[in-house]
C-alpha cells in the first residue's frame, strides 16, 4: 500500500496517560500535516512539516501536544496528560510541493 | 471567522438521481483553491475534486462536478447518478496560503451527511 498510513487506528486511554500516534506519509512527499477532527466537525489544522522542519503550529496545539518528524520521513504526534477533550480523530496528510494532499485513515482517540 | 459554510447537515437522494451539496466560502486572498473530500465511516478523507480560483471552467471528475460561482463565492458539488456507495460525509475545504506563501493548509466546513436511498 503506497498511501498515507497511520497507526494505531484506534486508541483508548485513561485520562492523564500519554499517547503517541505515528504517520507514515507517501514516500516522495516532503510536506506532512496533522489535523484533528471532533465529532460533527470538519478537520482542523494542527501542525505542518516541510521535511524535518516544523514550520507552523496552530493555537489548538497546546503545550501538552508535541509533533516530530525526524529525518523528514515518518511523523509522531504525542499527547501528554490526556484529557477527555482530546478525544477526536487525528488525521495525517502528506503532499508533494505542487500536488494535492492525501489523507490517511486517521487514529481515533478515546479518553476515558 | 468561519471561512467555509456548508448549510446542509444532511441530504437524502434516491439512487441514480443527481444531488447538489452546497458550499460557500469567504476569503480576501485572490489566489485560492477549493476542494471537496468524501469521508466514509472508515474515517479516511478521500479527495474528489479541485477548483482553482483562476480556473475558467468548472472542474469535473467522472460523476463529480463543481459548480463554481466566483462572484457569489460558492463552490457546490454536484454528484450525478448517485450510487449507494456515495453515502458518506462530504466536506468542502479551502486552501489558504500561510504567511510567505510557501505552503498551504486546508480549512474545512462542517460537512454534509449524504444518504443514498435504494
Amino acid at each position: 500500500d503506497t498511501g498515507v498510513s497511520q497507526n494505531p487506528r484506534h486508541k483508548i486511554t485513561k485520562r492523564g496517560q500519554n499517547v503517541t500516534f505515528r504517520c507514515d506519509p507517501i514516500s516522495e512527499h516532503n510536506r506532512l500535516y496533522w489535523y484533528r477532527q471532533t465529532l460533527g466537525q470538519g478537520p482542523e489544522f494542527l501542525t505542518y512539516f516541510q521535511n524535518e522542519a516544523q514550520l507552523e503550529k496552530s493555537r489548538l496545539l497546546s503545550d501538552r501536544f508535541s509533533a516530530e518528524r525526524p529525518k523528514g520521513s515518518f511523523s509522531t504526534l504525542e499527547i501528554q496528560r490526556t484529557e477527555q477533550g482530546d478525544s477526536a480523530m487525528y488525521l495525517c496528510a502528506s503532499r508533494s510541493p505542487l500536488g494535492e494532499a492525501f489523507f490517511g485513515q486517521g487514529t481515533r482517540l478515546t479518553v476515558v | 471567522a468561519q471561512k467555509i459554510t456548508q448549510t446542509q447537515p444532511g441530504m437524502f437522494v434516491q439512487e441514480k438521481e443527481a444531488v447538489t451539496l452546497d458550499c460557500t466560502y469567504d476569503t480576501s486572498d485572490p489566489s485560492y483553491g477549493l476542494f471537496w473530500y468524501k469521508q466514509p465511516s472508515s474515517g479516511e478523507m478521500i479527495f474528489l475534486i479541485y477548483q482553482g480560483s483562476y480556473d475558467q471552467q468548472n472542474a469535473t471528475e467522472g460523476r463529480y462536478s463543481l459548480n463554481f460561482q466566483k462572484a457569489r463565492k460558492s463552490a457546490n458539488l454536484v454528484i450525478s447518478a448517485s450510487q449507494l456507495g456515495d453515502s458518506a460525509m462530504y466536506f468542502c475545504a479551502m486552501r489558504e496560503t500561510t504567511p510567505g506563501g510557501s505552503n498551504y493548509k486546508l480549512t474545512f466546513g462542517k460537512g454534509t451527511l449524504l444518504t443514498v436511498n435504494p
